[in-house]
C-alpha cells in the first residue's frame, strides 16, 4: 500500500515562512489534500488538490507537489498557525492514506 | 452552515460492539461520499472506511476488515459504523467527514465521538 512521510515537527520563527513537507514515490502524480487540526479541534481542510485554498482559508496558506514531495507552506507564520499539520492522497485500491503529521510551533 | 455530529462512543470491553452515528445537517447529505476517520491517543489521522453516495462501499482500512461495517440512510440524513470484536487498539476519537467523491478532499467534519475499548 502506499506510503507517505512527514516529519514529526517543524519550527518556524514568528513571522516566517514554514514549510511543511509530505514525502511519498512519486507523490507529485498524486493530489495532495492538507488538513489543520488543533488540539480539541476537528480536522479543517487548508489545501485541496494540491494548491487550492478552501473559502475562509488564509492566502498565507499554499501548497506545492512535484516529483517524490508535496508542500505545506505557512508565509508570515502566526501563534494561532500552531497545530498538527497532515497531508492525505488516494492511493489506488482506492483508499485513503494521511501521512503521519507534523506539529508545527511558532516560536 | 453543513453540520456533522457524531454519536454513540463510549466505554466497551474489548471483544464487545458498538454503533457509532453521523448525523448531517444543511447541505445535499445524498450527494457525497462520507467516510469515517480516528485520532488514537497520540498517534495520528487513520482512514477507517468510506461510502459513496448510493451506498457502495469505498474500503477499510486492513485493520478493521471483517470487524467494521459501514453503512448510510439518506432518508435519515445518517451515516453508521458498527464496530464488532472491538480491541484495545480501536480507542479512538472517531471523526465523520464529507468527501465529494472518491479522489476527493474531506471538507466537512464532525467533532468526533470517543470510542474507548477497555476492561
Amino acid at each position: 500500500s502506499y506510503e507517505v512521510t512527514q516529519p514529526l515537527s517543524v519550527s518556524v520563527a514568528l513571522g516566517q515562512t514554514a514549510r511543511i513537507p509530505c514525502g511519498g514515490y512519486n507523490i507529485g502524480t498524486k493530489s495532495v489534500h492538507w488538513y489543520q487540526q488543533k488540539p480539541g479541534q476537528a480536522p479543517v481542510l487548508v489545501i485541496y488538490r494540491d494548491n487550492n485554498r478552501p473559502s475562509g482559508i488564509p492566502e498565507r496558506f499554499s501548497g506545492s507537489n512535484s516529483g517524490n514531495t508535496a508542500t505545506l507552506t505557512v508565509s508570515r507564520a502566526q501563534a494561532g498557525d500552531e497545530a498538527d499539520y497532515f497531508c492525505q492522497v488516494w492511493d489506488s485500491s482506492p483508499s485513503v492514506v494521511f501521512g503521519g503529521g507534523t506539529k508545527l510551533t511558532v516560536l | 452552515e453543513a453540520q456533522l455530529v457524531e454519536s454513540g462512543g463510549g466505554l466497551v470491553q474489548p471483544g464487545r460492539s458498538l454503533r457509532l452515528s453521523c448525523a448531517a445537517s444543511t447541505f445535499t447529505f445524498h450527494t457525497y461520499a462520507l467516510h469515517w476517520v480516528r485520532r488514537a491517543p497520540g498517534k495520528g489521522l487513520e482512514w477507517v472506511s468510506g461510502i459513496t453516495w448510493n451506498n457502495g462501499v469505498i474500503g477499510y482500512v486492513d485493520s478493521v476488515k471483517g470487524r467494521f461495517t459501514i453503512s448510510r440512510d439518506n432518508a435519515k440524513n445518517s451515516l453508521y459504523l458498527q464496530m464488532n470484536s472491538l480491541r484495545a487498539e480501536d480507542t479512538a476519537l472517531y471523526y465523520c467527514a464529507k468527501g465529494v467523491t472518491v479522489g476527493a478532499a474531506f471538507d466537512i467534519w464532525g467533532q468526533g465521538t470517543m470510542v474507548t475499548v477497555s476492561s
